[in-house]
This record gives structure tokens, C-alpha cells and sequence, in this order.
């Protein structure tokens, strides 16, 4: 068990639908990172934040938000939704030094 | 970015046997990592290990940093070591960049 936990482990739903995917870091870690893995695309790096702020950004897509919350979990929000976006979505955290980063069980979105 | 390269992309082994894994990075070490992918889907850590040598249980790795490159061994691989193994190393933002993976598969 890394520490972070993601919720809901599984998600169906229709396209043009939106969802929201939780996730709550390690103790401690105050960087939460969202990735993507797709059969075709592999595993990609969608958005970093950092104590609430946003750090980073990947190839997100403008249908994609994400925010942090000064409890610091985090929430990836979809809307809009394809087929193409079903995929797993992994969060993960790391302490201040961004080095070891450790990911949650992940949420499988499937788009129907 | 950082190109990321594992090889090879797929592995077959009988139970008992070892394995070696391997990672090319295109630019300087900064903070690699190693995860198996199980069955399930779960990306579980096996080593943080930016440079040198460590080991847990029947696995471990090497990173030469200066080489650009890092190993991973698996010895008397058991059927619960099938899964996909990635490499990841950060970007100068922390980013991780994955490699595409090598597809594990031990037989009984």
C-alpha cells in the first residue's frame, strides 16, 4: 500500500458525461501529479500541483480541469467525455523534493 | 524531453529462471524509478534508485548514471512477478517520463 488512495476504483458512463476523480497523497506530501495510461499512448503525464498551486502541465486536454484542495487532495474533473478518454488514471504524490514518486491503485474509466 | 527505452519489449520465462531488464535514458539520471504493472492494473514502486545498487528480495537494480543507463534483475522469477515492468525518470519540473514497458510473463 503506497499511501495514496484514489477513488472510485471504477467508473462507466456515456459519452458527453462528465466525472470527477478523487485522490488524497501520502501524509506528508504536499505534490499530487495525475497521469494517464491508454493502450495507445501509454502512460502520460497530465497536470502537477503543489500545496494548492499548479506546478506543471502536460498534454491535458482542455476538457480536463484539475484543482487541490488545502486539505490536499485532489480532483481531476472530465467533462465532455469520448470514447478515446476511457482509460486508467493514476494519481500519485512526492514530498518537497519531487524526487520518489509514489502512485495510488489508479480509476478505470471506461466511456460508453 | 527525456526519451526513455526499454528492452527487451517482451520477456517469456519458465518459474526458477533470472532475467535482466534494461533502461536507456536519453539525458542525464535525475530521479529513476522502477514499478511493476500488475495484472490488476496496480503501478507498484520497486526501487528509487538515481544511481548504484539495491536490492529487495529476489530483485535488484543498478543504475549508471554516468552511462545513462539502469538494470533491473529478476532472479528465480516466480509466476507472480508477470505483469509489465516500467522505467520512469523526471523531467527538470518532476515529471515522470515512463518507457514503453517489457511485458513480463513467467510460466509454471
Amino acid at each position: 500500500d503506497s499511501g495514496v488512495t484514489q477513488t472510485p476504483k471504477h467508473l462507466i458512463t456515456a459519452t458527453g458525461q462528465r466525472v470527477t476523480l478523487r485522490c488524497s497523497p501520502r501524509s506528508g506530501d504536499l505534490s499530487v501529479y495525475w497521469y494517464q495510461q491508454s493502450l495507445d499512448q501509454g502512460l502520460q503525464f497530465l497536470i502537477q500541483y503543489y500545496n494548492g498551486e499548479e506546478r506543471a502541465k502536460g498534454n491535458i486536454l482542455e476538457r480536463f480541469s484539475a484543482q487541490q484542495f488545502p486539505d490536499l487532495h485532489s480532483e481531476l474533473n472530465l467533462s465532455s467525455l469520448e470514447l478515446g478518454d476511457s482509460a486508467l488514471y493514476f494519481c500519485a504524490s512526492s514530498g518537497t523534493s519531487f524526487n520518489e514518486q509514489f502512485f495510488g491503485p489508479g480509476t478505470r474509466l471506461t466511456v460508453l | 524531453g527525456i526519451q526513455v527505452e526499454q528492452s527487451p519489449p517482451d520477456l517469456i520465462l519458465q518459474e526458477g529462471a533470472n532475467s535482466t531488464l534494461r533502461c536507456n535514458f536519453s539525458d542525464s539520471v535525475n530521479n529513476l524509478q522502477w514499478f511493476h504493472q500488475n495484472p490488476w492494473g496496480q503501478l507498484i514502486n520497486l526501487f528509487y534508485i538515481p544511481s548504484g545498487t539495491k536490492q529487495n528480495g529476489r530483485l535488484s537494480a543498478t543504475t549508471v548514471a554516468t552511462e545513462r543507463y539502469s538494470l533491473l534483475y529478476i532472479s528465480s522469477s516466480q509466476t507472480t512477478d508477470s505483469g509489465v515492468y516500467f522505467c520512469a525518470d523526471t523531467d527538470s519540473w518532476g515529471k515522470l517520463q515512463f518507457g514503453a514497458g517489457t511485458q513480463v510473463v513467467v510460466t509454471p
